[in-house]
Protein backbone atom coordinates (compact mmCIF):
# COMPACT_ATOMS: atom_id res chain seq x y z
CA UNK A 1 0.00 0.00 0.00
CA UNK A 2 0.59 3.67 -0.23
CA UNK A 3 3.61 4.47 2.14
CA UNK A 4 4.13 8.31 3.41
CA UNK A 5 7.27 8.54 5.34
CA UNK A 6 7.98 11.79 7.89
CA UNK A 7 10.99 12.39 9.71
CA UNK A 8 12.01 13.72 12.19
CA UNK A 9 9.35 11.61 14.45
CA UNK A 10 10.22 13.65 17.60
CA UNK A 11 12.58 16.92 17.86
CA UNK A 12 13.00 19.06 20.94
CA UNK A 13 14.62 22.64 19.98
CA UNK A 14 14.80 26.20 22.25
CA UNK A 15 12.74 28.86 21.54
CA UNK A 16 13.84 31.31 18.08
CA UNK A 17 15.27 28.71 16.68
CA UNK A 18 13.59 26.84 13.03
CA UNK A 19 12.63 23.21 12.44
CA UNK A 20 12.27 21.27 9.32
CA UNK A 21 10.06 18.56 8.88
CA UNK A 22 10.13 16.44 5.82
CA UNK A 23 7.49 13.76 4.41
CA UNK A 24 7.78 11.84 1.60
CA UNK A 25 5.53 9.70 -0.80
CA UNK A 26 7.46 6.27 -1.11
CA UNK A 27 5.94 4.63 -3.34
CA UNK A 28 3.41 7.29 -5.50
CA UNK A 29 3.94 10.82 -6.49
CA UNK A 30 2.23 13.51 -4.41
CA UNK A 31 1.10 16.62 -6.32
CA UNK A 32 -0.77 17.09 -2.90
CA UNK A 33 0.37 16.83 0.04
CA UNK A 34 -1.52 17.82 3.79
CA UNK A 35 -0.02 19.54 6.69
CA UNK A 36 -2.32 18.92 9.95
CA UNK A 37 -1.72 19.97 13.30
CA UNK A 38 -2.58 17.85 16.93
CA UNK A 39 -2.72 19.02 20.28
CA UNK A 40 -2.97 16.31 22.99
CA UNK A 41 -6.48 14.95 23.09
CA UNK A 42 -7.83 16.86 20.38
CA UNK A 43 -8.76 16.34 16.71
CA UNK A 44 -6.67 17.31 13.32
CA UNK A 45 -6.85 20.72 12.54
CA UNK A 46 -5.73 21.29 8.34
CA UNK A 47 -3.04 23.62 8.19
CA UNK A 48 -2.02 24.14 4.81
CA UNK A 49 -2.19 22.57 1.23
CA UNK A 50 1.16 21.73 -0.21
CA UNK A 51 0.84 22.05 -4.05
CA UNK A 52 4.26 20.25 -6.18
CA UNK A 53 5.46 23.66 -8.25
CA UNK A 54 3.29 26.28 -6.74
CA UNK A 55 2.35 28.39 -3.56
CA UNK A 56 1.12 26.62 -0.67
CA UNK A 57 -2.28 27.38 0.18
CA UNK A 58 -3.11 28.12 3.80
CA UNK A 59 -6.03 27.16 6.30
CA UNK A 60 -7.66 30.97 8.11
CA UNK A 61 -5.39 31.86 11.22
CA UNK A 62 -2.40 29.76 10.12
CA UNK A 63 0.50 32.20 9.60
CA UNK A 64 2.27 31.51 6.58
CA UNK A 65 5.46 33.32 7.66
CA UNK A 66 5.82 30.83 10.90
CA UNK A 67 4.61 27.93 9.02
CA UNK A 68 6.62 27.66 5.68
CA UNK A 69 5.71 24.88 3.32
CA UNK A 70 7.97 23.54 -0.04
CA UNK A 71 6.73 20.92 -2.53
CA UNK A 72 9.74 21.36 -4.56
CA UNK A 73 8.99 17.69 -6.08
CA UNK A 74 6.50 14.80 -6.42
CA UNK A 75 7.59 13.42 -3.49
CA UNK A 76 8.70 15.55 -1.13
CA UNK A 77 6.87 18.27 1.06
CA UNK A 78 8.87 19.91 4.10
CA UNK A 79 6.95 22.23 6.45
CA UNK A 80 9.08 24.47 8.45
CA UNK A 81 7.95 25.99 11.71
CA UNK A 82 10.26 28.97 12.31
CA UNK A 83 11.04 31.51 15.06
CA UNK A 84 9.79 28.43 17.08
CA UNK A 85 7.54 29.55 20.45
CA UNK A 86 6.70 26.94 23.50
CA UNK A 87 2.82 27.55 22.00
CA UNK A 88 4.17 25.60 18.94
CA UNK A 89 4.63 22.32 20.56
CA UNK A 90 2.12 19.95 19.04
CA UNK A 91 2.02 16.57 17.36
CA UNK A 92 2.66 17.39 12.76
CA UNK A 93 1.16 15.32 10.61
CA UNK A 94 1.38 15.07 6.54
CA UNK A 95 -1.12 13.36 4.47
CA UNK A 96 -0.98 12.72 0.76
CA UNK A 97 -3.38 10.56 -1.24
CA UNK A 98 -2.70 7.94 -4.00
CA UNK A 99 -5.84 8.26 -5.76
CA UNK A 100 -9.93 8.78 -5.27
CA UNK A 101 -10.99 5.98 -6.00
CA UNK A 102 -12.37 5.27 -2.90
CA UNK A 103 -8.93 5.30 -0.65
CA UNK A 104 -8.49 7.28 1.69
CA UNK A 105 -5.54 9.46 2.81
CA UNK A 106 -2.32 8.03 3.86
CA UNK A 107 -0.71 9.60 6.75
CA UNK A 108 3.13 10.38 8.07
CA UNK A 109 4.07 9.18 11.04
CA UNK A 110 3.83 12.35 12.60
CA UNK A 111 6.32 14.76 14.10
CA UNK A 112 6.50 15.61 17.81
CA UNK A 113 7.70 19.20 18.29
CA UNK A 114 8.82 20.15 21.37
CA UNK A 115 10.13 23.74 21.88
CA UNK A 116 11.80 24.55 24.91
CA UNK B 1 -16.80 25.91 5.97
CA UNK B 2 -19.05 22.93 7.06
CA UNK B 3 -18.13 21.32 10.83
CA UNK B 4 -18.88 17.42 11.35
CA UNK B 5 -19.47 16.93 14.57
CA UNK B 6 -19.02 13.25 16.48
CA UNK B 7 -20.18 11.72 19.69
CA UNK B 8 -19.39 10.62 21.99
CA UNK B 9 -16.05 11.91 22.94
CA UNK B 10 -15.08 9.79 25.02
CA UNK B 11 -16.29 5.61 25.14
CA UNK B 12 -15.27 3.30 27.96
CA UNK B 13 -16.19 -0.40 27.01
CA UNK B 14 -16.00 -3.70 28.99
CA UNK B 15 -14.39 -6.37 26.50
CA UNK B 16 -17.03 -8.03 24.78
CA UNK B 17 -19.85 -5.02 24.34
CA UNK B 18 -20.32 -3.42 21.49
CA UNK B 19 -20.51 0.42 21.33
CA UNK B 20 -21.12 2.96 18.40
CA UNK B 21 -19.75 6.54 17.34
CA UNK B 22 -22.13 9.18 15.87
CA UNK B 23 -20.90 11.57 13.23
CA UNK B 24 -23.44 14.65 12.01
CA UNK B 25 -22.98 17.17 9.71
CA UNK B 26 -25.43 20.63 9.08
CA UNK B 27 -24.76 19.82 5.50
CA UNK B 28 -25.13 17.34 3.08
CA UNK B 29 -21.47 15.48 2.69
CA UNK B 30 -20.57 14.35 -0.68
CA UNK B 31 -18.51 11.34 1.15
CA UNK B 32 -17.31 10.55 5.02
CA UNK B 33 -14.19 8.77 5.56
CA UNK B 34 -13.48 6.67 8.55
CA UNK B 35 -9.90 6.60 10.52
CA UNK B 36 -8.73 5.17 13.34
CA UNK B 37 -5.53 6.44 15.47
CA UNK B 38 -3.81 4.21 17.83
CA UNK B 39 -2.38 6.59 21.04
CA UNK B 40 0.84 7.60 20.14
CA UNK B 41 0.28 7.07 16.39
CA UNK B 42 -1.12 8.73 13.61
CA UNK B 43 -4.55 8.50 11.82
CA UNK B 44 -4.76 5.04 9.79
CA UNK B 45 -8.06 5.27 6.65
CA UNK B 46 -10.74 2.27 7.66
CA UNK B 47 -13.06 3.08 4.95
CA UNK B 48 -14.63 5.52 3.06
CA UNK B 49 -18.52 5.94 2.18
CA UNK B 50 -20.00 7.73 -0.53
CA UNK B 51 -23.75 6.59 -1.37
CA UNK B 52 -26.84 7.82 0.51
CA UNK B 53 -27.56 4.96 2.92
CA UNK B 54 -24.86 3.11 2.60
CA UNK B 55 -23.58 -0.11 5.07
CA UNK B 56 -20.22 -1.00 4.83
CA UNK B 57 -18.67 -4.00 7.22
CA UNK B 58 -15.17 -4.99 8.14
CA UNK B 59 -15.23 -7.81 10.14
CA UNK B 60 -16.45 -6.68 13.48
CA UNK B 61 -16.96 -2.82 12.27
CA UNK B 62 -20.10 -1.50 10.22
CA UNK B 63 -20.16 1.42 8.92
CA UNK B 64 -23.08 3.64 7.94
CA UNK B 65 -23.89 6.65 5.86
CA UNK B 66 -27.59 8.49 6.57
CA UNK B 67 -30.04 8.44 3.29
CA UNK B 68 -29.77 12.37 3.69
CA UNK B 69 -25.72 11.96 3.43
CA UNK B 70 -25.84 14.17 6.45
CA UNK B 71 -24.95 11.73 9.16
CA UNK B 72 -23.13 8.58 9.90
CA UNK B 73 -21.88 6.17 12.41
CA UNK B 74 -19.72 3.11 13.05
CA UNK B 75 -20.59 0.31 15.14
CA UNK B 76 -18.42 -1.67 16.89
CA UNK B 77 -19.20 -5.37 18.22
CA UNK B 78 -17.32 -7.77 20.66
CA UNK B 79 -14.98 -4.89 21.72
CA UNK B 80 -11.63 -6.50 21.71
CA UNK B 81 -8.51 -5.01 23.53
CA UNK B 82 -6.84 -4.27 20.09
CA UNK B 83 -10.02 -1.59 19.33
CA UNK B 84 -8.35 0.32 21.75
CA UNK B 85 -7.79 4.02 20.42
CA UNK B 86 -9.48 7.19 18.53
CA UNK B 87 -11.78 6.72 16.06
CA UNK B 88 -12.38 10.09 13.26
CA UNK B 89 -15.00 10.54 10.88
CA UNK B 90 -13.41 13.27 8.11
CA UNK B 91 -15.56 14.78 5.37
CA UNK B 92 -13.76 15.21 2.31
CA UNK B 93 -14.36 18.70 0.88
CA UNK B 94 -12.55 19.64 -1.97
CA UNK B 95 -10.03 17.44 -1.82
CA UNK B 96 -9.56 18.57 1.96
CA UNK B 97 -10.48 16.51 5.18
CA UNK B 98 -13.22 18.19 8.16
CA UNK B 99 -12.12 15.55 10.89
CA UNK B 100 -14.79 15.21 13.81
CA UNK B 101 -13.63 16.12 17.54
CA UNK B 102 -13.02 11.99 17.48
CA UNK B 103 -13.90 9.10 20.13
CA UNK B 104 -11.55 8.11 22.20
CA UNK B 105 -12.27 4.31 23.12
CA UNK B 106 -10.82 2.98 26.27
CA UNK B 107 -11.56 -1.40 26.41
CA UNK B 108 -11.35 -2.40 30.21
CA UNK B 109 -10.57 -6.30 30.13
Amino acid sequence: GAVVSQHPSRVICKSGTSVKIECRSLDFQATTMFWYRQFPKQSLMLMATSNEGSKATYEQGVEKDKFLINHASLTLSTLTVTSAHPEDSSFYICSARVDSGGNGYTFGSGTRLTVV
Amino acid sequence: GQQVMQIPQYQHVQEGEDFTTYCNSSTTLSNIQWYKQRPGGHPVFLIQLVKSGEVKKQKRLTFQFGEAKKNSSLHITATQTTDVGTYFCAADSWGKLQFGAGTQVVVTP
